[in-house]
């Protein structure tokens, strides 16, 4: 079966512009999880998405927001863009919970300018 | 936010020789995952564990949720290059669905 597909995979955006990144879980998968990865800060949660409802949330300033479709994919939204929102952003889903474990998609490599 | 302790951050070690990292956390989880992450993609699962004295194997690899379940232990038997990248460790603190994700073993095998 597919696994997770992130796109894109690579994304190129000046500073104060805003960006959607977009993920589909596996088919069957409910939650749809994001992380932020940098090499100073490891994976960071960014918020989960169980059936359209944000579940869960981290700590990350309000610029970042999410949303879940009715077919489970979901959209990450970043507006005015920092040059430290540079990072690798991860998207991973499961089939309800995330205690079955997550699957993680490729990516989608973000560089502000 | 809490935090997870993964150790060592970083290692070398000759083809063929067993490796061990561990993950430590100040509370209690219910559960603990392990990941693997090579260049350029996302992690992929190794090893979940769900019962503290949980000791589960896939292939070479082993892992254990620890007794007092603040902490986890991954080894790696006879490694070979392939097993180069980055190990995570995850878990879920009690009463909580949110993984929260250890900074990463990077481990680089000389052949």
């Amino acid at each position: 079966k597919a696994g997770v597909t992130q796109t894109p995979r690579y994304l190129i955006k000046t500073r104060g512009q805003q960006v959607t990144l977009s993920c589909s879980p596996i088919s069957g998968h409910r939650s749809v999880s994001w992380y932020q990865q940098t090499p100073g800060q490891g994976l960071q949660f960014l918020f989960e998405y169980f059936s359209e409802t944000q579940r869960n949330k981290g700590n990350f300033p309000g610029r970042f927001s999410g949303r879940q479709f009715s077919n489970s994919r979901s959209e990450m939204n970043v507006s005015t863009l920092e040059l430290g929102d540079s990072a690798l952003y991860l998207c991973a889903s499961s089939l309800a919970t995330g205690l079955d474990g997550y699957t993680f998609g490729s990516g989608t490599r973000l560089t502000v300018v | 936010g809490q935090q997870l302790n993964q150790s060592p951050q970083s290692m070398f070690i000759q083809e063929g020789e067993d490796v061990s990292m561990n993950c430590t956390s100040s509370s209690i989880f219910n559960t603990w995952l392990w990941y693997k992450q090579d260049p350029g993609e996302g992690p992929v699962l190794l090893i979940a564990l769900y019962k503290a004295g949980e000791l589960t194997s896939n292939g070479r690899l082993t892992a254990q949720f620890g007794i007092t379940r603040k902490d986890s232990f991954l080894n790696i038997s006879a490694s070979i290059p392939s097993d180069v990248g980055i190990y995570f460790c995850a878990g879920t603190p009690s009463g909580t669905y949110k993984y929260i994700f250890g900074t990463g073993t990077r481990l680089k095998v000389l052949a």
